[in-house]
């Protein structure tokens, strides 16, 4: 079993509609993070959380949300979808002290808005 | 804000061939690390580098902390077919700020790798 996992692994929502994409982990990491992934742009920071009382936007946070329900499980959600959202979205983790920019990613979930 | 410049951004070679690709930045960085992505499937974490100087190799793969702090390479010698995929390097710099000692990575674009059978 993968040690973060996402679902779903596909979706294709339409305009306007609410989305939520769920991450868990089995790492017992205290920080977890989500990317997005566009061809060309890389990965992009959209939300992280180091506990789970801390939540902090990325650089690209707008039209976001995230909730982060346990140390094990992070969700993303998407408001009101639109077409420039479609991507494909990596849920992240890293340990807390040490080595903790070792970040370990799910196998992603890939998003299309229509 | 902070950039890291990856290069080159695709390579086409032969199997058996070396490769060598690298990241600068312009600022220091503390941390260099560099991931593999297959299709499909998210990054994973290849070699990590924790000291301006460092050379650390995983198999076929060897990567090196620039003495400078604001670049890295890794070579990957006598590929093989399943080399094949986007690397990308990824670097860090400690914030200091209301979480502390946080630290947060930032994404060269990748370079893609195709080899030739």
């Amino acid at each position: 079993d993968a040690d973060v996992t996402q679902t779903p692994r596909n979706r294709i929502t339409k305009t306007g509609k609410r989305i939520m994409l769920e991450c868990s982990q089995t790492k017992g990491h205290d920080r977890m993070y989500w990317y997005r992934q566009d061809p060309g742009l890389g990965l992009r920071l959209i939300y992280y959380s180091f506990d789970v009382k801390d939540i902090n936007k990325g650089e690209i946070s707008d039209g976001y949300s995230v909730s982060r329900q346990a140390q094990a499980k992070f969700s993303l959600s998407l408001e009101s979808a639109i077409p420039n959202q479609t991507a494909l979205y990596f849920c992240a983790t890293s340990v807390r002290k040490g080595r903790d920019t070792e970040a370990f990613f799910g196998q992603g979930t890939r998003l299309t808005v229509v | 804000g902070q950039q890291l410049n990856q290069s080159p951004q695709s390579m086409f070679i032969q199997e058996g061939e070396d490769v060598s690709m690298n990241c600068t930045s312009s600022s220091i960085f503390n941390t260099w690390l560099w991931y593999k992505q297959d299709p499909g499937e998210g990054p994973v974490l290849l070699i990590a580098l924790y000291k301006a100087g460092e050379l650390t190799s995983n198999g076929r793969l060897t990567a090196q902390f620039g003495i400078t702090r604001k670049d890295s390479f890794l070579n990957i010698s006598a590929s093989i077919p399943s080399d094949v995929g986007i690397y990308f390097c990824a670097g860090s710099t400690p914030e200091i700020g209301e979480a502390g000692n946080n630290r947060k990575l930032i994404w060269g674009l990748g370079t893609s790798l195709a080899v030739n059978p």
